[in-house]
């Protein structure tokens, strides 16, 4: 079985300054491990995946999110916090369970950006 | 990335009666998934729907409550049964992209209230 766990279910920064999400996950194989930012009132977007190639994963609007498997750990990372950034945030592991490809959701990282 | 229509996108339903949800998607996949979202919660897989074959459900969720369509590769339906106000979610749909490293693309969801 797999498993996701979000360490903070809120984190505030100010604008400009690092954000970090921090991750750990639970596989019984070589998982694929997501990030996707929901905002308010709007759909799930990708803003990253990891899947075995480059431990260091760039994805979109800046952030970044490092895969290490000695720690189980898939934190998410951005050096410059900006006020669109205020969203909920999902690790998400891939993995088969019993056959079929299934997602796993975190509970989610509530990001809120002080002026 | 795959573009998905979801359909209603919100719906105020008496409790007991039914609502059906679409899902139609602008390229042919292999499997669609079906993930509920409560109030303040994360994203937990409902069903796994394979084209030409019974959805499959995960624990917690059961056939005669969340019935499944699946007629070809493009489109899919859920249909919450006999509702009560705990089935008021956000009902999403999801699809695995077919290129490597795009992840899952989510529909919009739809957002139910029961009364």
């Amino acid at each position: 079985a797999q498993s996701v766990t979000q360490l903070d279910s809120h984190v505030s920064v100010s604008e400009g300054t690092p954000v970090l999400l921090r991750c750990n996950y639970s596989s019984s194989y070589s998982p694929s491990l997501f990030w996707y930012v929901q905002h308010p009132n709007k759909g799930l977007q990708l803003l990253l995946k990891y899947t075995s190639a480059a431990t260091l994963v760039k994805g979109i609007n800046g952030f970044e999110a490092e895969f290490k498997k000695s720690e189980t750990s898939f934190h998410l990372t951005k050096p410059s916090a900006h006020m669109s950034d205020a969203a909920e945030y999902f690790c998400v592991v891939s993995g088969r369970d019993f056959g079929n490809e299934k997602l796993t959701f975190g509970t989610g990282t509530r990001l809120t950006i002080i002026p | 990335s795959a573009v998905i229509s979801q359909k209603p996108s919100r719906d105020i339903c008496q409790r007991g009666t039914s609502l059906t949800i679409q899902c139609q998607v602008d390229s042919q996949v292999t499997m669609m998934f079906w993930y509920r979202q409560q109030p303040g919660q994360s994203l937990t897989l409902i069903a796994t729907a394979n084209q030409g074959s019974e959805a499959t459900y995960e624990s917690g969720f059961v056939i005669d409550k969340f019935p499944i369509s699946r007629p070809n590769l493009t489109f899919s339906t859920l249909t919450v049964s006999n509702m009560s106000p705990e089935d008021s979610s956000i009902y999403l749909c999801s699809v695995e992209e077919a290129r490597a490293n795009y992840g899952y693309t989510f529909g919009s969801g739809t957002r139910l209230t029961v009364v």
